[in-house]
């Protein structure tokens, strides 16, 4: 909790953009991570980030890194209604996960 | 190919009793995770396996928790005896190599203690 901080809920309008903001506290971090829950179902790896970039662009989805300030943001264009659910934000050096406690995302029609 | 399996996908147990959660990771993935999720948190680490060898449990909670993986198979969690605190959601997760991204999660197990 305390190593990587999101928050809590974004409310989007359909069709919108929706932009969900992390910081880490870990500077030896070597991936960054967004993993995707929806309702009732398991961790989805939406995508990642080397330490050494500053942005991924994957289809709808645009990360962001900021390593001096140790800020990840995930950015969904065009937001759709399968985009609601819990996104979190997770760091990694090694093997070891530390994740955010999740944003929950509501896209609104 | 199949995923990360977990069994059972949800559980609802009294305070006290036993609860054995099972995950059956990709075929030929070596290294075996187990994560938790309790209520609104953040979903944090319990521990890690290579093969059938703990490499790291420093996550796990107490003594009430015991994750085996006889064989490098297969793991199973187990909770004895079971308190409020820790109903949660219980992800497994395996890999093919440590510290890489390529990690795969499965569904995840529902625990509710009452």
């Amino acid at each position: 909790g305390e190593d990587v901080e999101q928050s809590l809920f974004l409310s989007v309008r359909e069709g919108d953009s929706s932009v969900i903001n992390c910081t880490y506290t870990d500077s030896s971090s070597t991936y960054l991570y967004w993993y995707k829950q929806e309702p009732g179902a398991g961790l989805q790896l939406l995508t990642y980030i080397f330490s050494n970039m500053d942005m991924k662009q994957d289809q709808r989805l645009t990360v962001l890194l900021n390593k001096k300030d140790k800020h990840l943001s995930l950015r969904i264009a065009d937001t759709q209604t399968g985009d609601s659910a819990i996104y979190f934000c997770a760091e990694s050096n090694d093997y070891k996960l530390s994740f955010g406690a999740g944003t929950t995302v509501t896209v609104r029609a | 190919e199949a995923g990360v399996t977990q069994f059972p996908s949800h559980s609802v147990i009294e305070k006290g009793q036993t609860v054995t959660l099972r995950c059956d990771p990709i075929s030929g993935h070596d290294n075996l995770y187990w994560y938790r999720r309790v209520m609104g948190k953040e979903i944090k680490f319990l521990l890690h396996f290579v093969k059938e060898s703990k490499q790291d449990e420093s996550g796990m909670p107490n003594n009430r928790f015991l994750a085996e993986r006889t064989g490098g198979t297969y793991s199973t969690l187990k909770v004895q005896p079971a308190e409020l605190e820790d109903s949660g959601v219980y992800f497994c997760a395996s890999s093919q190599e440590s510290g890489r991204n390529t990690i795969y999660f499965g569904e995840g197990s529902w625990l509710t203690v009452v």
